[in-house]
Order: C-alpha cells, then structure tokens, then sequence
C-alpha cells in the first residue's frame, strides 16, 4: 500500500504526558497537511509544509504543539504536557504540487486517535 | 475564510440520484468549490473540485451555480458504500495551504 501512512492508530495517554505521532506521506508529495478532528465535527487545519519549510500554522497550534518535517519526508507532530482537550483525531494528507498554487486532491491518512486521560 | 453551510443529514434510498446542496454565498473569485467524504474510522477522500463549470467524474457531478453561491454534488446512484459524511469546502486558488472543513452532511443510504 502506497498510501500515507500514520503511526500510531491509538495513544492513550495520561494529561500531563508529551506524545509524539508520525506521518509518512505518499513518497513522491512534496506538501504534508497535519488536521485535527473531534467527534461529530469536521477537520481543522493544524499546519502545512512544502518540502521541509513549515509555510502556514493554525492559530489552533498553541505553543504545546509543534510540528516538523526535516528532510521534506516523514513529519511529526509533538504535543507537550498534553490535556483532555486535546483527545482528537489526528490526519496527516499530503500532495504534490510543483508551484505556490493550490493543488486540489489532498490525500489523507487514517489518522492517530489520541485519548488523554 | 469564506464558509459553507451544510445541512447536517440526508437520506437516500438503495440506486437512486442523491443531490447534496451547499450554500457558500461569500465565495471570493479564486475559490473553488472542493468536495471530500469521510467513510466511518477512515480519513477524508477527495471526490471532486470546481470553479464555475458543472463537472463529471468517475464518482460523481458537481452541479455550480452561476453566481457560484451555491453548488450541489450528485450521487447518480447511490450505493451502500456511499454512505459517509460529505465536506464541501472552499479553497483559495492562491494558496496552497489551509483548508477549512464545515460538519458536513451525513448521508444514510437505506437497501
């Protein structure tokens, strides 16, 4: 399967605790998308790279979370001394786009469930 | 960011047309008209994209207003596995980055 890939697919954790979650893009995507989603309601934009420059974060990105993609590959999205708001979904997405225009298809991950105790 | 409204279900029956309507009357000129779905305990899956032109795909049609406030994605025939939550989301043609999903609309197909 070539597709992106996230890992884990489910963290509990205690609040308090540093959690750390993995994308791995479709090899070729030089744009890697990190959402958050809650139950019943759609995915907010956390942040987004082009190769491995972060262009554009969310206002929802506190300082407890932080993102990185240091060789335009595979991403991470930290989250610090996590609390219970922050049990959510988690998708990563990625594609290809070789300007600074939009490219239209977005493919998406299956996502990290986090659960914060 | 521009917004959409949704209604937040719809039903439809086992091979019958499904049309799902979304209303984005701030729409600027370098939106498009995007359209993703949600199957159960899976990630988004991009369906379709428009600007101003109706367009075909293998999965589905997209239906554009001409004053582009409102557009309407169509099932032909709805099947089992159509049913999902449908995101219409707009996105600025000059930006590559953010995208801003509403709750959507949870289609339940009935046998």
């Amino acid at each position: 399967d070539t597709g992106v890939s996230q890992d884990p697919r489910h963290k509990i954790t205690k609040r308090g605790q540093n959690v750390t979650f993995r994308c791995d893009p479709i090899s070729e995507h030089n744009r890697l998308y990190w959402y958050r989603q809650t139950l019943g309601q759609g995915p907010e934009f956390l942040t987004y790279f082009q190769n491995e420059a972060q262009l554009e974060k969310s206002r929802l990105l506190s300082d407890r979370f932080s993102a990185e993609r240091p060789k335009g590959s595979f991403s991470t999205l930290e989250i610090q001394r996590t609390e219970q708001g922050d049990s959510a979904m988690y998708l990563c997405a990625s594609s290809l786009g070789r300007t600074s225009r939009l490219v239209h298809e977005q493919f998406f991950g299956p996502g990290t469930r986090l659960t914060v105790l | 960011d521009a917004k959409t409204t949704q209604p937040n279900s719809m039903e439809s029956n086992e091979e019958e047309p499904v049309h799902l309507p979304c209303n984005h009357s701030t729409i600027s000129g370098t939106d498009y008209i995007h359209w993703y779905r949600q199957l159960p305990s899976q990630g988004p899956e991009y369906v379709i994209h428009g600007l101003t032109s109706n367009v075909n795909n293998r999965m589905a049609s997209l239906a554009i207003a001409e004053d582009r406030k409102s557009s309407t994605l169509i099932l032909h025939r709805a099947t089992l596995r159509d049913a999902a939550v449908y995101y219409c989301i707009l996105r600025d043609g000059n930006n590559a980055g953010k995208s801003t999903f509403g709750d959507g609309t949870t289609l339940t197909v009935k046998p």
